[in-house]
């Protein structure tokens, strides 16, 4: 099992430009969330899926972000038009459960930098 | 509003000390607390809590939960330098994702 795939690992872009991080979960896992980390905020969630369908986007933090998941086995993050606040370590996680955390398998992260 | 407050945020010892997480919580339909260590990548599993007083062991780590008093412990004895990490505390809701602390940046120095 390769694990959750997240591509590219780094991403350095200027501000206004359009950033897509993208993640393949593990084979037969029905959740999928990305989080944001930074040192000020920690672990953010921004949006989770369940069965392809999103379920909480509460955690997006303005219209420029938008995720998608076209089937059990992609989803991008998308940001249009990037900002230097939007620099962060991008994670994607995929789980079997939504509760129980045990089975959450994270990436291992996008490094998003805007100048 | 939901939370999860870790301290200290960051923690530097020597090799062979004995060091305390902490973790506290304040959240709706409570179900669990985990641990979890980050070293350069990805958040990795190190424990699951659902009953107050029952302490789980992994080596020379282990952690108890008190849901009295909203919040757990995490112990790491005799430290090595290879316990340098972050250290995540995040805590499992009813119909919703993780929600996770700030974490506990752990140096060890040799």
């Amino acid at each position: 099992d390769a694990g959750v795939i997240q591509s590219p690992r780094h991403e350095v872009t200027e501000m206004g430009q359009e950033v897509t991080l993208r993640c393949k979960p593990i084979s037969g896992h029905d959740y999928l969330f990305w989080y944001r980390q930074t040192m000020m905020r920690g672990l953010e969630l921004l949006i989770y899926f369940n069965n392809n369908v999103p379920i909480d986007d509460s955690g997006m933090p303005e219209d420029r972000f938008s995720a998608k998941m076209p089937n059990a086995s992609f989803s991008t993050l998308k940001i249009q038009p990037s900002e230097p606040r939007d620099s962060a370590v991008y994670f994607c996680a995929s789980s079997l459960a939504r509760g129980t955390g045990m089975s959450y398998t994270f990436g291992s992260g996008t490094r998003l930098t805007v100048v | 509003e939901d939370k999860v407050v870790q301290s200290p945020l960051s923690l530097v010892v020597h090799e062979g000390d004995t060091v305390t997480l902490n973790c506290s919580y304040e959240v709706t339909n409570f179900r669990s607390l985990l641990w979890y260590k980050q070293e350069k990548k990805a958040p990795t599993f190190l424990f699951m809590l659902t009953s107050s007083g029952i302490e789980k062991k992994s080596g020379r780590l282990s952690s108890i939960l008190d849901k009295k008093e909203l919040f757990s412990i995490l112990n790491i004895t005799a430290t090595q330098t290879g316990d340098s990490a972050i250290y995540l505390c995040a805590v499992s809701q009813a119909g919703t994702a993780l929600i996770f602390g700030k974490g506990t940046t752990l140096s060890v120095s040799s």
